[in-house]
């Protein structure tokens, strides 16, 4: 039971480059999650989905586009890299969203560069 | 709206102190869930404990504590006998139940532990 996982760990990108992040979680869960963490910041949420096949924006949706075609994996994409993408992004799972107990696992994060 | 409020962005506490990090919140729905991460140098992140709306005793996890205050909207986290291990980036987060897909976050309080 590898929780979640997330590849590459780091990447550096050029502006204008694409490339995706990879989220894969082996715990059945519903909902999946990508967030990102900028320096000294807290996280803020790109998209979510709540099953394969359904997405939704979070708050920082904007340059990025998402997709979920099987329950364990959901893949993030960056379109057009800008240097305000440099940050760390962090993929979770919960079960479920339905109860607000339900907690989150986080994955061990990708530390994306845009120069 | 929701919102995560963390007012302290860094502390230094001595070895073996009690430590309390500030966490105030704001929402409209009476159903929802608190949440306390820690974020080593290492990144991860590592889910600390949990305070439900509804719960009516303040939760404990070992030497840590929430001391829950639903009337001031406040969930601060309380560590006892702190360690060095327990340098880190602390996030309060939280989750309404209307929204249940969707944890939010403070932008952190960076603990420092003295020997």
């Amino acid at each position: 039971n590898a929780g979640v996982t997330q590849t590459p760990k780091f990447r550096i990108l050029k502006i204008g480059q694409s490339m995706t992040l990879q989220c894969t979680q082996d715990m059945n869960h519903n909902y999946m999650y990508w967030y990102r963490q900028d320096p000294g910041m807290g996280l803020k949420l790109i998209y979510y989905s709540v099953g394969a096949g359904i997405t939704d924006k979070g708050e920082v949706p904007n340059g990025y586009n998402v997709s979920r075609s099987t329950t364990e994996d959901f893949p993030l994409r960056l379109e057009l890299a800008a240097p305000s993408q440099t940050s760390v992004y962090f993929c979770a799972s919960s079960y479920s969203g339905g109860r607000a107990s339900e907690t989150q696992y986080f994955g061990p994060g990708t530390r994306l560069l845009v120069l | 709206a929701q919102k995560i409020t963390q007012t302290q962005p860094g502390m230094f506490v001595q070895e073996k102190e009690a430590v309390t990090l500030d966490c105030t919140y704001d929402t409209s729905d009476p159903s929802y869930g608190l949440f306390w991460y820690k974020q080593p140098s290492s990144g991860e992140m590592i889910f600390l404990i949990y305070q439900g709306s509804y719960d009516q005793q303040n939760a404990t996890e070992g030497r840590y504590s929430l001391n829950f205050q639903k009337a001031r909207k406040s969930a601060n986290l309380v560590i006892s006998a702190s360690q060095l291990g327990d340098s880190a980036m602390y996030f309060c987060a939280m989750r309404e139940y209307s929204s249940a897909s969707k944890i939010i976050f403070g932008s952190g309080t960076r603990l420092s532990i003295r020997p």
